[in-house]
């Protein structure tokens, strides 16, 4: 089946460093992938959708120059979240689009394992 | 306020004992996905329903989409301790409308079963 492959999994850091988050396909070309946040016991969250060749899109709210998202090709999508404090701290997880397997909008979407970001 | 609203938020219940969760919108959409999502891990897709009225099966999950592709409901029969975890409905907005293309994505409800 479809794998997304997010790395790495968890990582601690001081404030002030910047982060950088990668997000892969494995088995299949994703033109959009998609970069969510989750606190403890809660929904997902949508931060952005990153668009292979063009610029990401934000979410009301989400600071563009915080959360750099680059998607240089099919497969891979990163997120670097700049200059960290522990107010960014969270589950950081992204998602791929898989177009061949339905038509439209409908196409399921494959979710990475997560990220846990820890910022001291 | 979220789009599709999801009841309970939690249950807890034994193994061999039935359950339903909910998923429920004012909102239509042009398909639907239920998640279970375990602790530091990220969503697992169970399924996708498309057409108004669908039913679908896997194995004791039974998922039915609204007639009018509102709601969604998942039923677990005679659970068992491995369907433990977070279960999450999320939507696609149809074509053109707010939001389309993305997923809304339900508070969650987090199932417990014990032995």
């Amino acid at each position: 089946g479809a794998v997304v492959s997010q790395h790495p999994s968890w990582v601690i850091c001081k404030s002030g460093t910047s982060v950088k988050i990668e997000c892969r396909s494995l088995d299949f070309q994703a033109t959009t992938m998609f970069w969510y946040r989750q606190f403890p016991k809660q929904s997902l969250m949508l931060m952005a959708t990153s668009n292979e060749g063009s610029k990401a899109t934000y979410e009301q709210g989400v600071e563009k120059d915080k959360f750099l998202i680059n998607h240089a090709s099919l497969t891979l999508s990163t997120l670097t979240v700049t200059s960290a404090h522990p107010e960014d701290s969270s589950f950081y997880i992204c998602s791929a689009r898989d177009i061949t397997r339905a038509k439209g909008y409908n196409q399921p979407q494959h979710f990475g394992d997560g990220t846990r970001l820890s910022i001291l | 306020t979220q789009l599709l609203e999801q009841s309970p938020q939690f249950l807890s219940i034994q193994e061999g004992e039935n359950l339903t969760v909910y998923c429920n919108s004012s909102s239509v959409f042009s398909s639907l996905q239920w998640y279970r999502q375990e602790p530091g891990e990220g969503p697992v897709l169970l399924v996708t329903v498309v057409t108004g009225g669908e039913v679908k099966k896997l194995k004791r999950l039974t998922f039915q989409f609204g007639d009018a592709r509102k709601d969604s409901s998942l039923h677990i029969t005679a659970a068992q301790t491995g369907d433990t975890g977070l279960y999450l409905c999320a939507g696609v907005r149809p074509y053109l409308t707010d939001s389309w293309g993305k997923l809304q994505f339900g508070a969650g409800t987090q199932v417990v079963v014990t032995p």
